[in-house]
């Protein structure tokens, strides 16, 4: 079974910080997504990647960065925290739909 | 801007009986339709998914396509309240761009 791993569960930051989201997937997949989900909302992509320092735009990119150096690898950066961006965080890698990490649960304060 | 809808529930259900949970989506060249469960606090998982018109089953659980009418359906048999979840709807156009989700249905299934 393909294994998606986010590197935190939980996760609070301040105001204004660089905040770094990491996920890594063992299956030498190429294709790579990240969400965030809230309530009332759903699921709606951030930023996705189909290849090595490749990325492409998802519904709402605005606020958010990536970064694809190998493979295995989908960081999702945050460039200056605001409130707004609390959220649960979920990576995805692609098969046959998507495996999911297990999530990160970010706090703005 | 593809949609994918859902009523958002509860959904609820007695132990035994069937669930039937449904979705509408806009894209009319969309490819491929998935069925995720979330329990709270989860991430998703993969359930079913289908890419042809008709059925298609899988233990207790069965999906349905219709092209025409752009709706998917996902029936659960013998509902257990294992299956209490929030249960989200996915549409692929086939691309490498992924998938639009509804906000899912939340199904409680009652002893």
């Amino acid at each position: 079974d393909v294994k998606v791993t986010q590197s935190s569960r939980y996760l609070v930051k301040r105001t204004g910080e660089k905040v770094f989201l990491e996920c890594v997937q063992d299956m030498d997949h190429e294709n790579m997504f990240w969400y965030r989900q809230d309530p009332g909302l759903g699921l709606r992509l951030i930023y996705f990647s189909y290849d090595v320092k490749m990325k492409e735009k998802g519904d709402i990119p605005e606020g958010y960065s990536v970064s694809r150096e190998k493979k295995e690898r989908f960081s999702l950066i945050l460039e200056s925290a605001s409130t707004n961006q609390t959220s649960m965080y979920l990576c995805a890698t692609w098969t046959v739909g998507y495996t999911f990490g297990s999530g990160t649960r970010l706090t703005v304060v | 801007q593809k949609e994918v809808e859902q009523n958002s529930g509860p959904l609820s259900v007695p132990e035994g009986a069937i669930a039937s949970l449904n979705c509408t989506y806009s894209d009319r060249g969309s490819q491929s339709f998935f069925w995720y469960r979330q329990y709270s606090g989860k991430s998703p998982e993969l359930i079913m998914f289908i890419y042809s018109n008709g059925d298609k089953e899988d233990g207790r659980f069965t999906a349905q396509l219709n092209k025409a009418s752009q709706y998917v359906s996902l029936l659960i048999r013998d509902s257990q309240p294992s299956d209490s979840a929030t249960y989200l709807c996915a549409v692929s156009g086939g691309g490498a761009d992924g998938l639009t989700f509804g906000k899912g249905t939340h199904l409680i299934i009652q002893p």
